[in-house]
């Protein structure tokens, strides 16, 4: 296979709740891992990567750390801001720089 | 740096009817893509491009062109619209594809594409 496979949302949370969004993926090899974030009505930005395993991407209060033996890319935070409230793609790289992206999960952060 | 930039916002097309999507990046980038969001299954790529001159079929191909006849433009074409083909497109570009597939891929603000 080749996919990438995360959590459906939509995910309400309350602010300063903490957030996980699970996110496994199939390939051959080891492939670079991404999260991507979409706020609404805008194209998608890179919020974090891991190029290798064992690695740890972090950005803005958001991680994520790519394990080979689960082949696996959860993002977490410790405490989620409404500003957060955004659409997270889990994604992964290819040869020629293709990417394939997971199929994206809402998170709504309410006050 | 303007980024990557797409026009127009929104399109109503009716079926039957051709046009064009515009893209462009000032960054210099080798690698350009053209993906569709569609709800519950999140980006597919459409086209892309290692290069000018050069361009190749990704996973939903159909009824769509494009052209690289420059480093910076990368324009989609539908040829004779339908309604499968409402969607939003977005237009993506990375630095190079000799520098591994961890390279971070920047995307355009997206086309809203509706066909009656």
């Amino acid at each position: 296979g080749n996919s990438v496979t995360q959590m459906e949302g939509p995910v309400t949370l309350s602010e300063e709740a903490f957030l996980t969004i699970n996110c496994t993926y199939t390939a051959t090899g080891y492939p670079s891992l991404f999260w991507y974030v979409q706020y609404p009505g805008e194209g998608l930005q890179l919020l974090l990567k891991a190029t290798k395993a064992d690695d740890k991407g972090s950005n803005k209060g958001f991680e994520a750390t790519y394990r080979k033996e689960t082949t696996s890319f959860h993002l977490e935070k410790g405490s989620v801001q409404v500003s957060d409230s955004a659409v997270y793609f889990c994604a992964k790289g290819g040869g020629y720089q293709k990417v394939t992206f997971g199929t994206g999960t809402k998170l709504q952060v309410i006050p | 740096n303007a980024g990557v930039t797409q026009t127009p916002k929104f399109q109503v097309l009716k079926t039957g009817q051709s046009m064009t999507l515009q893209c462009a990046q000032d960054m210099n980038h080798e690698y350009m893509s053209w993906y569709r969001q569609d709800p519950g299954m999140g980006l597919r790529l459409i086209h892309y491009s290692v290069g000018a001159g050069i361009t190749d079929q990704g996973e939903v191909p159909n009824g769509y062109n494009v052209s690289r006849s420059t480093t910076e433009d990368f324009p989609l074409r539908l040829l004779s619209a339908a309604p499968s083909q409402t969607s939003v497109y977005f237009c993506a570009s990375s630095y190079s594809i000799y520098r591994g597939a961890g390279e971070t891929q920047y995307f355009g603000p997206g086309t809203r594409l509706l066909v009656l």
